[in-house]
């Protein structure tokens, strides 16, 4: 599985723009690039995936470098509800075998 | 309605004891997970079940032990409970033959051994 590298931690003002980078330079051509968000307390919670386009839904946003080797999720008005730890995973291509392996992630400080 | 659930939400309990934690998902998939949160927020997947077979059995002490009754059901059962196995289990359930890899957790049972 592809290893990612994030930055332990950043800060954004509320209503601004959030951009959480990740690298992954290890990625191969078929694996897919996923963010996970884990609030205070609670269970990881999905936020979007993509493979060479970028994407967007009503979470975020996922842009990816054309070389795949790093992408950033963007939260476009980040909220004080948008705190949490964000994960970027690029899990097993070999099937779908279900395995995120969740690292230390970003953790993401919406300040008023 | 809850996706994925878990009971119970605390367990606090002695070493040595047997312990279980349930969880449920209503979402129709086919696959269920465990994961363990230790108390540096590292979060590890213990085991996964599909359609009631284990497919992933990470490197997890015997004395962990998956339940899968059905396809909506997997258990937890811990027996011989130690200092460090005081952690958040986090339940999941995702669709195997779905195009993408999102899975549902549930709000976690926090467990700790006294």
């Amino acid at each position: 599985d592809a290893k990612t590298t994030q930055p332990t931690s950043m800060d954004c003002a509320e209503g601004r723009a959030a951009n959480l980078p990740c690298n992954h330079s290890t990625i191969s051509g078929n694996e897919y690039v996923y963010w996970y968000r884990q609030i205070h307390s609670q269970g990881p919670q999905y936020i979007i995936h993509g493979l060479k386009n970028n994407e967007t839904n009503e979470m975020a946003s996922l842009i990816i470098t054309e070389d795949r080797k790093s992408s950033t999720l963007i939260l476009p008005h980040a909220t004080l509800r948008d705190t949490a730890v964000y994960y970027c995973i690029v899990p097993f291509s070999s099937g779908n075998t279900g395995k995120l392996i969740f690292g230390q992630g970003t953790t993401l400080q919406v300040k008023p | 309605d809850t996706a994925v659930s878990q009971t119970p939400k605390y367990l606090v309990t002695q070493m040595g004891n047997d312990k279980s934690i349930k969880c449920e998902q209503n979402l129709g998939h086919d696959t269920m997970y465990w994961y363990k949160q230790d108390s540096k927020k590292f979060l590890k997947i213990m085991f996964s079940y599909n359609n009631k077979e284990l497919i992933i059995n990470e490197t997890v002490p015997n004395r962990f032990s998956p339940k899968s009754p059905d396809k909506a059901h997997l258990n937890l059962h811990i027996n011989s409970l130690e200092l460090g196995d005081s952690a958040v289990y986090f339940c999941a359930s995702s669709q195997w033959d779905s195009s993408y890899n999102e899975q549902f957790f549930g709000p976690g049972t926090r467990l700790t051994v006294l």
